[in-house]
C-alpha cells in the first residue's frame, strides 16, 4: 500500500534540460499538489489540482508545467531547468470532501540542476 | 502578507520537558482549519494534529496538543514530555473555507526546527 509515490527520488540534470517529476496516488483523492521546499522558505505551492483536467497556479508557478489527465497521476515538468529550481519537491494529496483531513505527502524528489 | 507566521526558526528543549511552538495566522474567513506537520531529518511529512475554527475544545493527540486562541489568531503546538525523536522541523498550515464543499488549498508557515537535548 504505497499511497503516494514520487519518482525519481533523486535527479541531477543540467540547465536548459527538460525534466519531469512523477507523482502517483492510489487513494483516488481529488486534490493533488506540488510543493518545493527550500531552506528558509518552508513549503511553497507550485501548482495544485482539484480534480482530473483541473489545475491551477500556486504561489511559485513560473517555469513549471503540470497536467492531470487521470485522477491518480500529477506530473510536474520543468520545461527548461534553471539553477534556481534546485530544490526538494513534494507531491501531496488530499480528500477534498472533508477539509479537516490532512494532506498526504510523498517522500520527495531531490532535484539538483547544474 | 504572510498568512501563517512561525516566528521561531529554531527551538531547543531538554528531554522530558514540554515545549511550545508558536503559530499565528491571518484570515478573514470565519471557517478555517489549522494543521501541524512534523518533518524529521529523513524528510517525510507527518501529520500531527488538526484544529477547526469552530471546534469548541483544543485538539489533543497523545503528547501533542494545540493551544488554540481564536481571538489572538494563534494555534501553538505543545509537545509534552519531549523525546529525542521529537527533534525535527515542525510546520503549521492553514486551510480557509468550510469543512465540506470548500476548496482545499493549505498555506504553510516557514517552519520551526526543534532540537531535543538529552
Amino acid at each position: 500500500d504505497a499511497g503516494i509515490t514520487q519518482s525519481p527520488r533523486y535527479k541531477i540534470t543540467e540547465t536548459g534540460r527538460q525534466v519531469t517529476l512523477m507523482c502517483h496516488q492510489t487513494w483516488s483523492h481529488s486534490y493533488m499538489f506540488w510543493y518545493r521546499q527550500d531552506l528558509g522558505h518552508g513549503l511553497r505551492l507550485i501548482y495544485y489540482s482539484a480534480a482530473a483536467d483541473i489545475t491551477d497556479k500556486g504561489e511559485v508557478p513560473d517555469g513549471y508545467v503540470v497536467s492531470r489527465s487521470k485522477t491518480e497521476n500529477f506530473p510536474l515538468t520543468l520545461e527548461s531547468a534553471t539553477r534556481s529550481q534546485t530544490s526538494v519537491y513534494f507531491c501531496a494529496t488530499a480528500d477534498g470532501r472533508y477539509s479537516n483531513q490532512p494532506q498526504h505527502f510523498g517522500d520527495g524528489t531531490r532535484l539538483s540542476i547544474l | 502578507a504572510q498568512k501563517i507566521t512561525q516566528t521561531q526558526p529554531g527551538m531547543f528543549v531538554q528531554e522530558k520537558e514540554a515545549v511550545t511552538l508558536d503559530c499565528t495566522y491571518d484570515t478573514s474567513d470565519p471557517s478555517y482549519g489549522l494543521f501541524w506537520y512534523k518533518q524529521p531529518s529523513s524528510g517525510e511529512m507527518i501529520f500531527l494534529i488538526y484544529q477547526g475554527s469552530y471546534d469548541q475544545q483544543n485538539a489533543t493527540e497523545g503528547r501533542y496538543s494545540l493551544n488554540f486562541q481564536k481571538a489572538r489568531k494563534s494555534a501553538n503546538l505543545v509537545i509534552s514530555a519531549s523525546q529525542l525523536g521529537d527533534s525535527a522541523m515542525y510546520f503549521c498550515a492553514m486551510r480557509e473555507g468550510p469543512p465540506r464543499g470548500g476548496s482545499y488549498i493549505p498555506t504553510f508557515g516557514r517552519g520551526t526546527s526543534l532540537i531535543v537535548h538529552p
